[in-house]
């Protein structure tokens, strides 16, 4: 199976500053078809989770453009360009190329 | 709008069966794979199965093939997971989730969960 490693798993932020979160894969997410089928999730508290991003970096519709998305191969990461206080909650990446599924641990974002 | 319904979770034994079910609507549902994803109570997301739009293809973790069956019934618009011989650490919140074999439709909509809790 592949696995997906986060970090940091905590990230205390001030409000309006930027934070970023990595995540890695232990084998290439390029899939056949030449895509990469990376995937980052919200979850806020209480709630389901929401995806933002897919494919490493496309924004989901309504998603806010300061989530951002970068990389490539094995090595992927998740930008917030000024933290809001709506951003609290935890975040998963998760492939989408190989069988199974796999998420990674999860990053728990909270204000400073 | 999409909407995905889960319902059918409990309180049930270890060793027992339950069978929970998503109501799908606002999309093509024979259009589209469903994936069912868990999440143990303050623990991270588990993908557990997917079955692709027309059920000719189904997908499992290892942890539970043999003991579920993910299905689905295309002219009732909604989604199934047969859980059987269930054990302590099936316990955990069950996602229907929209997806696809791949794409940019994968995992796009999640319902809101239902809990099942495996407990003696």
């Amino acid at each position: 199976d592949v696995v997906m490693t986060q970090s940091p798993l905590s990230l205390p932020v001030t409000l309006g500053q930027p934070a970023s979160i990595s995540c890695r894969s232990s084998q290439s997410l390029v899939h056949s078809d030449g895509s990469t089928y990376l995937n980052w999730f919200q979850q806020r508290p209480g709630q389901s989770p929401r995806r933002l991003i897919y494919k490493v970096s496309n924004r989901d519709s309504g998603v806010p453009d300061r989530f951002s998305g970068s990389g490539s191969g094995t090595d992927f990461t998740l930008r917030i360009s000024r933290v809001e206080a709506e951003d609290v909650g935890v975040y998963f990446c998760m492939q989408a190329t190989h069988w199974p599924r796999t998420f990674g641990q999860g990053t728990k974002v909270e204000i400073e | 709008q999409v909407q995905l319904v889960e319902s059918g979770g409990g309180v049930v034994q270890p060793g027992e069966s339950l069978r929970l079910s998503c109501a799908a609507s606002g999309f093509t549902f024979s259009g589209f794979g469903m994936h069912w994803v868990r999440q143990a109570p303050g623990k991270g997301l588990e993908w557990v199965a997917f079955i692709r739009y027309d059920g000719s293809n189904k997908y499992y973790i290892d942890s539970i093939k043999g003991r579920f069956t993910i299905s689905r019934d295309n002219s009732k618009n909604t989604l199934y997971l047969q859980m059987s011989s269930l054990r302590v650490e099936d316990t955990a919140v069950y996602y229907c989730v929209k997806g696809a074999l791949v794409g940019a439709s994968d995992f796009d909509h999640w319902g809101q969960g239902t809990l099942v809790t495996v407990s003696s």
